[in-house]
């Protein structure tokens, strides 16, 4: 069965300091993975698709497939990133109906 | 830029007691979901929603829960008589049909249902 493993449940970091959020899959196929995120008393946005290999918010994340990974990157957090990160698997094949797997989630808190 | 809504953002209620959580997806999306996080767990699927009926369910979504697009832009859950593990934050969220990316969600802000 797929799975989605954040391991970190908190993560503390100083404003320009690099952080690094981590997350691991199993799943069978080729995956397409995201990654929400949940700021203070909002909903969950997507911040980043693998698929489009795009920068928000200055976060990347690179899929490796070797490792079965998907870690979210920031080179220099700023205080406006501390939220909580979520990082998300789809269903394998195509019978369903794209119901997404949420890992545990990671709160990051960026310091002054 | 649409957004999905949910009311109400709170809902207490007694054990026992019937509740009606109400969501409106983005208008032109063809795929529905709820999903609940209990207070300091992940958040789980509960059901999926498409061309008018349940497309897939979870083992969280039993006999006591159900969904329904009563018209075009309301997706409700009902719970017909709440127990205390119900108590729980309640997302909506909706999808696109196909296209790319293909399995995008777009969340509302959520019910938070306190069972009491």
């Amino acid at each position: 069965a797929q799975r989605v493993t954040q391991p970190e449940k908190l993560l503390s970091v100083f404003k320009g300091a690099p952080v690094e959020l981590k997350c691991n899959y199993s799943y069978s196929g080729s995956p397409e993975l995201f990654w929400y995120v949940q700021y203070s008393r909002q909903r969950l946005q997507l911040l980043l698709r693998h698929i489009s290999r795009e920068s928000i918010k200055g976060f990347t994340a690179d899929l490796n497939k070797g490792e079965t990974s998907f870690h979210l990157k920031k080179p220099f957090a700023q205080e406006e990133d501390s939220a909580m990160y979520y990082c998300a698997l789809p269903p394998a094949g195509g019978t369903s109906y794209g119901k997404l797997t949420f890992g545990q989630g990671t709160i990051l808190t960026v310091h002054p | 830029e649409p957004e999905v809504t949910q009311t109400p953002s709170h809902q207490v209620t007694q054990m026992g007691q019937e509740v009606i959580l109400r969501c409106v997806p983005i208008s032109n999306h063809l795929y529905f979901y709820w999903y609940r996080q209990i207070l300091g767990q992940k958040v789980e699927f509960l059901v999926s929603f498409y061309n008018n009926e349940i497309s897939e369910k979870s083992e969280i979504f039993d006999d006591q829960f159900s969904v329904e697009r009563p018209d075009g832009s309301n997706f409700t859950l009902k719970i017909r008589s709440t127990k205390l593990e119900d108590s729980a934050m309640y997302f909506c969220a909706s999808r696109r049909s196909g296209g790319t990316p293909s399995y995008e969600q777009y969340f509302g802000p959520g019910t938070r249902l306190t069972v009491t």
